[in-house]
């Protein structure tokens, strides 16, 4: 069991907008930065967000995070067949001294 | 342009012992510290430890205390990870990955290198 938890599976239509939660504790999520990772298929991840609401160079402005509490999002719109892939949150455990990811979440887009 | 470039797939045999590396270029080595995350097939991520490659300094996931080891040569830039007594529960994908200026997020990481264990 991962110590952050995501909906194992999303879906959406092409063109339409789709959230992805993150659930965690205060020990994680609320006090400390969230990432978002995207793995396409037999690739490495890559990282969509830091400092939970910033997108590193090159990612488009249709991926965004948020953080309210003990909980994250990640929301992608405009989506496209290419968005396909396991997304991953990830933050830092200040009570177990150690970097945690949610057990990713395989976003279809129909 | 900062590269990651892991060694390649290891095949080995319970209770062997398996030393993955992975080769840092494009800045500068001792500014960032390292994780190393490993993925089972068809599973998620998990974190195994980091290291910071300036001083050396290691911290390891509770789960792996015992069995594994980090180090680096900054002659080389290389990070390596070396995970003993392995088990059939150990085959997967093992990656190393670079730790932002956030000291929370990973921006880049290494291609990923493949090790199976199997009698």
């Amino acid at each position: 069991q991962s110590v952050l938890t995501q909906p194992p599976s999303v879906s959406a239509a092409p063109g339409q907008k789709v959230t992805i939660s993150c659930s965690g504790s205060s020990s994680n999520i609320e006090n400390n930065y969230v990432s978002w990772y995207q793995q396409l298929p037999g690739t490495a991840p890559k990282l969509l967000i830091y400092d939970t609401n910033k997108r590193p160079s090159g990612i488009p402005d249709r991926f965004s995070g948020s953080k309210s509490g003990t909980s994250a999002t990640l929301g992608i719109t405009g989506l496209q067949t290419g968005d396909e892939a396991d997304y991953y949150c990830g933050t830092w455990d200040s009570s177990l001294s150690a970097a945690v990811f949610g057990g990713g979440t395989k976003l279809t887009v129909l | 342009q900062v590269q990651l470039v892991q060694s390649g797939a290891e095949v080995k045999k319970p209770g062997a012992s398996v030393k993955v590396s992975c080769k840092a270029s494009g800045y500068t080595f001792g500014g960032y510290f390292m994780h190393w995350v490993r993925q089972a097939p068809g599973q998620g991520l998990e974190w195994m430890g980091t290291i910071n490659p300036s001083g050396g300094g290691t911290s390891y996931a509770q789960k792996f205390q015992g069995r594994i080891t980090m180090t680096r040569d900054t002659s080389t830039s290389t990070v390596y990870m070396d995970l003993s007594s392995l088990r059939s529960e150990d085959t997967a994908v093992y990656y190393c990955a670079r730790v932002s200026n956030d000291y929370v997020s990973i921006d880049y990481w290494g291609q990923g290198t493949l090790v199976t264990v199997s009698s």
